[in-house]
Formats: C-alpha cells, sequence, structure tokens
C-alpha cells in the first residue's frame, strides 16, 4: 500500500498548456503539502493544507493553484504552463501542521517537463 | 538571512568511512534543524533532526552536531555504506505566524564500495 501516491508519474506538455498532478495519502494525516524541487535539486516549499483549510502558501505565481477536497487528497493545477514550471512536484502529509518539526511522508514525485 | 548554506556540494567517500555534511544559516529565529536523504527518482526522508538546546544527537550510525554560537550544524554519518549514497538535505524551521521552514542545496554522497 503506498502511503503518499502522486500521479501522474511522468508529465510532458507544451508550454501554454494547464495541467493538473493529483496527490493522495491513506495515513489519516490531517496535512498535506506540495513542494518543488528543481534541475540542481533545490527543494522549496509551495502550499500546505491542514484539513482542507491552507496554512502556507509560499511565494508561487497566480498560475498555480492547490485544491483539496478532502484532508485526503490535495491537487495541484497548473495554469499557462511556462519553460521555469520544469521540475519534480512532491506531495507530502503529516500528522500535524507543524511542517518540518514532525514527520513528513513525501509521495514519489511528478517530473514535468514543459517544451 | 532567510538562506540555509549546505557543503559540500558533492561527497565521495570509501565504504567504512565519515561522511561529514555543513550547514551554516544566519536566522537566529530558526529553532528545528532536520535532515533529509532522498535517493533518486525518490521523494526526501526524514532521516534525524535537532533541536538548538542539545549539542548534539545521535541515532545509529547518524550524528548531528550543533552549534547555536557558531550557527552551524553538520551531519555525521559513522561506517558509511554503498546503500548511504543519496542526497542529502539539510533544513532549518521557526514558527511566524505559520511555521517556516527553508532546505538547504543539497550534498551528494557517493560511497565506494
Amino acid at each position: 500500500d503506498t502511503a503518499v501516491s502522486q500521479t501522474p508519474k511522468y508529465l510532458v506538455t507544451q508550454m501554454g498548456n494547464d495541467k493538473s498532478i493529483k496527490c493522495e495519502q491513506n495515513l489519516g494525516h490531517d496535512t498535506m503539502y506540495w513542494y518543488k524541487q528543481d534541475s540542481k535539486k533545490f527543494l522549496k516549499i509551495m502550499f500546505s493544507y491542514n484539513n482542507k483549510e491552507l496554512i502556507i502558501n509560499e511565494t508561487v505565481p497566480n498560475r498555480f493553484s492547490p485544491k483539496s477536497p478532502d484532508k485526503a487528497h490535495l491537487n495541484l493545477h497548473i495554469n499557462s504552463l511556462e519553460l521555469g514550471d520544469s521540475a519534480v512536484y512532491f506531495c507530502a502529509s503529516s500528522q500535524g501542521g507543524t511542517g518540518l518539526r514532525e514527520t513528513q511522508y513525501f509521495g514519489p514525485g511528478t517530473r514535468l517537463l514543459v517544451l | 538571512q532567510q538562506q540555509v548554506k549546505q557543503s559540500p556540494q558533492s561527497l565521495i567517500v570509501q565504504k567504512g568511512g565519515i561522511s561529514i555534511i555543513n550547514c551554516a544559516y544566519e536566522n537566529t529565529a530558526f529553532d528545528y534543524f532536520p535532515w533529509y536523504q532522498q535517493f533518486p527518482g525518490k521523494g526526501p526522508a526524514l532521516l534525524i533532526a535537532i533541536r538548538p538546546d542539545v549539542s548534539e544527537k545521535k541515532e545509529g550510525r547518524f550524528t548531528i552536531s550543533f552549534n547555536k554560537s557558531a550557527k552551524q550544524f553538520s551531519l555525521h554519518i559513522m561506517d558509511s555504506q554503498p546503500g548511504d549514497s543519496a542526497t542529502y538535505f539539510c533544513a532549518a524551521s521557526y514558527y511566524s505566524g505559520t511555521y517556516k521552514y527553508i532546505f538547504g542545496t543539497g550534498t551528494r554522497l557517493k560511497v565506494l564500495a
């Protein structure tokens, strides 16, 4: 059983398109996160949701919009994709809402390539 | 001031040797320092973490050393094994309305058999 799953695993698309990445966790956790890891492996938090409520929204372009239909799911929708959006996007979850102060469980990542 | 500087960028160690990765920070508000391990094609996984009220924390072969006055902390991997080959990230966290956290730039460790 995969604790945190993401779909798709790979996503290749053209500039200007709109795409979504889905994330699901079966750990019963209250908080979910989206991270971006660029080509240099730099990892940065994008969003965090606690019980479907947005609690962290770092400086991210408005083209990125997270949606949490329930606390087990956190989807990431990206409008008007740009070349610079190419990266690996990781979903993660944790029991509480204290971020790195507790164990976060990461998904396998979605490798997005914008052409 | 929000940066966490990590070094070296890459590290090659012989099997059985000690791997040392260093991180430095400026913001004295940081009060929680975790290390993450990431294997190729996988998401990061929490390895070990420390709070600034202790100078050292050990879990198995992994030890964090923390120097509050120097605002530095490091990860030591004793008896390094080829299976330890991965990218390691330090991070720092503090609370300011919400929990803030910054990752280091990562160290790619290769342990030679």
